[in-house]
């Protein structure tokens, strides 16, 4: 246990669909993020906030849509989803900084 | 700019006999260096890390590391390996800016 979790940890969705992913970390960290792991691909920072301001996005599609409402809880927004997004969703936190990072266990995602 | 390399996408060793987990860096700071591991469908655990003080660090479940700086390394080691260490183990580097993560070792445990 980490500290960090995220909800659901499974989670199959059509392309129309409109889902959140959800993390949720009790660490007193100001700084979260979301990394996509794809089969056979290096791990993907997709989304960087520090208290609660996003600070990077990684050229990601808008059909991914984070929002920070407070340092402890970071959702990722999802609509119109395409096969190649069915990946392992992973949500992160740390002190702000560069510091290591605390992991969640990540949301299995199907698009179908 | 920093970068991470590590060396071996697979490595392969019996139950009981050594291990060793290869990562070369690059930074223009001083780093900080990491290791995690990552078990099937889970996230990513914390091994153990550098920060700048012993260059022999030791992590848990009896993995250590050894940052050297004139080689540009940080090689992730085990006397001897379980069963339980099968897995994906990540090099992650910081020099100034976010964590740089390399490709990934998936380590297989030979019964």
């Amino acid at each position: 246990e980490t500290g960090v979790t995220q909800t659901p940890r499974h989670l199959v969705m059509g392309m129309t669909n409109k889902k959140s992913l959800k993390c949720e970390q009790h660490l007193g960290h100001n700084a979260m993020y979301w990394y996509k792991q794809s089969a056979k691909k290096p791990l993907e920072l997709m989304f960087v906030y520090n208290f609660k301001e996003q600070t990077e996005n990684n050229s990601v599609p808008s059909r991914f849509s984070p929002e920070c409402p407070n340092s402890s809880h970071l959702f990722l927004h999802l609509h119109t989803l395409q096969p190649e997004d069915s990946a392992l969703y992973l949500c992160a936190s740390s002190h702000t900084g560069p510091t290591e990072a605390f992991f969640g266990q990540g949301t299995r995602l199907t698009v179908v | 700019a920093q970068s991470v390399t590590q060396l071996d996408s697979h490595v392969s060793v019996s139950e009981g006999t050594p291990v060793l987990l290869r990562c070369n860096y690059s930074s223009s700071y001083s780093p900080s260096l990491f290791w995690y591991v990552q078990h099937p469908n889970k996230g990513l655990q914390l091994l153990l890390k550098y920060t700048s003080a012993a260059t022999l660090v030791k992590g848990i479940n009896g993995f250590e590391a050894e940052f050297k700086k004139s080689e540009t390394s940080f090689h992730l080691t085990k006397p001897s390996a379980h069963m339980s260490d099968a897995a994906e183990y990540f090099c992650v580097v910081i020099g100034n800016e976010k964590l740089t993560f390399g490709t990934g070792t998936r380590l297989t445990i030979i019964p």
